[in-house]
């Protein structure tokens, strides 16, 4: 199993422009989030999806679009970059049990370390 | 709302001495409690975690936590530190029938050969 997967590894972007981040899962797991983690504020949930289809807003969602088409793949799009984004994103999922839906520890992805000048 | 305290920002340890690494939380309803652990230019790693039951919980690499309801504490201990521990390391909460996971703001621990 490759665990969870992001790509890029470093991107440099101009203010406003998009991009997408890519975030891959091969553990068949229900529940992916993404957070981006800043010196002093430790990792902050920006957008979290319990199954195929199924999304929702975390902490800091402002200026992030995520979609969920399928189990595997959870992209995260930043519409019009700005420098408040530079930040270093990382992606994660976990078992999501079927009846209750508690999700059980998470496995991170290497992370995106993303600046916006 | 939920939240979740480590109220050091750096914890300095002789090696071969105990380590902990303080975390506390805030929830309204039953919590279920995280530590991971970052090195340098990596993704978080999973050490232990408390759901239910015994609350001394044995994780990875020797660690050890205790869960304090009466204290809303979640401690993360060594009984003998390594070099090899010196890392950063991440308390997190999230209360059963919810999704949202909320971290700490991270602990770098230093062991000092």
């Amino acid at each position: 199993n490759a665990g969870v997967t992001q790509t890029p590894k470093f991107q440099v972007l101009k203010t406003g422009q998009s991009m997408t981040l890519q975030c891959a899962q091969d553990m068949n797991h229900e529940y992916m989030s993404w957070y981006r983690q800043d010196p002093g504020m430790g990792l902050r949930l920006i957008h979290y999806s319990v199954g195929a289809g199924i999304t929702d807003q975390g902490e800091v969602p402002n200026g992030y679009n995520v979609s969920r088409s399928t189990t595997e793949d959870f992209p995260l799009r930043l519409l019009s970059a700005a420098p408040s984004q530079t930040s270093v994103y990382f992606c994660a999922s976990s078992y999501s049990h079927p009846t209750s839906g508690n999700t059980d520890t998470q496995y991170f992805g290497p992370g995106t370390r993303l600046t916006v000048l | 709302a939920q939240s979740v305290a480590q109220p050091e920002d750096q914890v300095n340890v002789a090696e071969g001495n105990p380590l902990t690494v303080k975390c506390t939380y805030s929830v309204s309803g039953n919590p279920y409690l995280f530590w991971y652990v970052q090195y340098p230019n990596r993704g978080l790693q999973f050490l232990l975690k408390y759901i239910t039951g015994d609350n001394l919980v044995k994780g990875s690499y020797g660690f050890e936590a205790e869960f304090n309801k009466s204290q809303t504490s979640f401690h993360l201990k060594k009984p003998s530190a390594l070099v090899s521990d010196s890392a950063l390391y991440f308390c997190a909460v999230r209360t059963s029938g919810t999704y949202k996971y909320i971290f700490g703001t991270g602990t770098r621990l230093k062991v000092l050969a």
